[in-house]
Order: C-alpha cells, then sequence, then structure tokens
C-alpha cells in the first residue's frame, strides 16, 4: 500500500537553527510529493511540492527534493524562526487517485 | 478570493446521534475532499466528490457519507455516533482533476466532539 513515515516530534529548536525533518515513503507508481504545515488554529497550508524525481521543492526558506533512490522526501529549512512554530506534514498523492496520503505530522517549536 | 469554509467550527453530539458538517469550495473549485484528523491517528482521507459524485472514498464504515450540491458545496453526515468520531474533520477543495492532480486548498475545519 501507500504509506509516509514521519520523523516523529516534537522538534524543539532555537531561532536560526538548522531543521530537518525527515520523510520516507512507500507507493505503487510515482507519487507526488507535499509537504503540508498546520499553524495553531488553522487549516493545512500548501508548503512546498515536487511533482517527479530529482525536484526540488522550495517555498518560504524550506526546501525539500525528491529522492526516487532512497524514496524520500526531507524537509529543510537553513535558519528557523519563531514563526516558523508549526506542525508539518508529508504527504503523497497518486495520479488519478486524488487523495492524499500523509505522514503522522512533526509538530516544532521554535525557542527564541 | 475567499478560501474554503466550513460550518460549524465545533460541534458537540451524544453517542448514537447524526452529525452534518458543512463545506463551502472556493469560487471555481469543482472538487471537495474530506478528511478526519483524529488525535493520534494523523490525518486520513474520507471522501472525494466531482461534479456532484463521490469519486473515491477512504477506509470508513458507511455510516461516514456525504454529497456535492449543484453549487459544489458540500456535506459530510456521519450516523450512529461513536465516541472515537471525535475528531477534526477538514475540508479541501481543487480544480477538477483525476487526469492529474490540483493543490488541495483546505478550510479550517469542524470540530466534532462526541460525548
Amino acid at each position: 500500500g501507500n504509506s509516509v513515515t514521519q520523523m516523529e516530534g516534537p522538534v524543539t529548536l532555537s531561532e536560526e537553527a538548522f531543521l530537518t525533518i525527515n520523510c520516507t515513503y512507500t507507493a505503487t507508481g510515482y507519487p507526488s510529493l507535499f509537504w503540508y504545515v498546520q499553524y495553531p488554529g488553522e487549516g493545512l497550508q500548501l508548503l512546498l511540492k515536487a511533482t517527479k524525481a530529482d525536484d526540488k521543492g522550495s517555498n518560504k526558506g524550506f526546501e525539500a527534493t525528491y529522492r526516487k533512490e532512497t524514496t524520500s522526501f526531507h524537509l529543510e529549512k537553513g535558519s528557523v524562526q519563531v514563526s516558523d512554530s508549526a506542525v508539518y506534514f508529508c504527504a503523497l498523492s497518486l495520479q488519478g487517485a486524488q487523495k492524499l496520503v500523509f505522514g503522522q505530522g512533526t509538530r516544532l517549536t521554535i525557542n527564541p | 478570493e475567499a478560501g474554503v469554509t466550513q460550518s460549524p467550527t465545533h460541534l458537540i453530539k451524544t453517542r448514537g446521534q447524526q452529525a452534518t458538517l458543512r463545506c463551502s469550495p472556493i469560487s471555481g473549485h469543482t472538487s471537495v475532499y474530506w478528511y478526519q484528523q483524529a488525535l493520534g491517528l494523523g490525518l486520513q482521507f474520507l471522501l472525494w466528490y466531482d461534479e456532484g459524485e463521490e469519486r473515491n472514498r477512504g477506509n470508513f464504515p458507511p455510516r461516514f457519507s456525504g454529497r456535492q450540491f449543484p453549487n459544489y458545496s458540500s456535506e459530510l453526515n456521519v450516523n450512529a455516533l461513536e465516541l472515537e468520531d471525535s475528531a477534526l474533520y477538514l475540508c479541501a477543495s481543487s480544480l477538477e482533476g483525476p487526469a492529474g492532480f490540483y493543490e488541495q486548498y483546505f478550510g479550517p475545519g469542524t470540530r466534532l466532539t462526541v460525548t
């Protein structure tokens, strides 16, 4: 079946630290990969996406590269801010199925 | 442009009752999706509607049902509520796309509490 495994949280960092949240997937076929972010009290927002192998998605200083050989899509940011505190979800979707398959989510807290 | 809206924000029901959740998609979007975010279980796909038809269904019992109206808004109905149905129910919408994948835009959710 199709599944996403995320690095377990919670993750607590100091401001300006380097962030990595690991994400690996299992899929039948060639999925599109996504990172969504959920700020406190809000719905999900798409942070970035990649639709084929070696694509790099980037947004707001966050980056993730679609690695087919390691079935991974790790999220990185060079210097985090307090405002990045949120829950981050890695997800995949297979063409035609439309539904998103999510990882368990990683709660990130950035301390000033 | 207005985003995806959901109502009510909070809903409290008693075990065995029925709950109805509503979703209005972004204007121009024809697909609506429902997800359940239960504590400890993460986000799970429930239903996908497009052009009034149910296109895909997640691994949920038949007491979870819904529909999509001609204006593309949608209802999610949960019958015979159980305690474990307590969760945040998220609605998302997108442009139509069984052939491709269009970004799903999420609403703020309805918090359902079953007592």
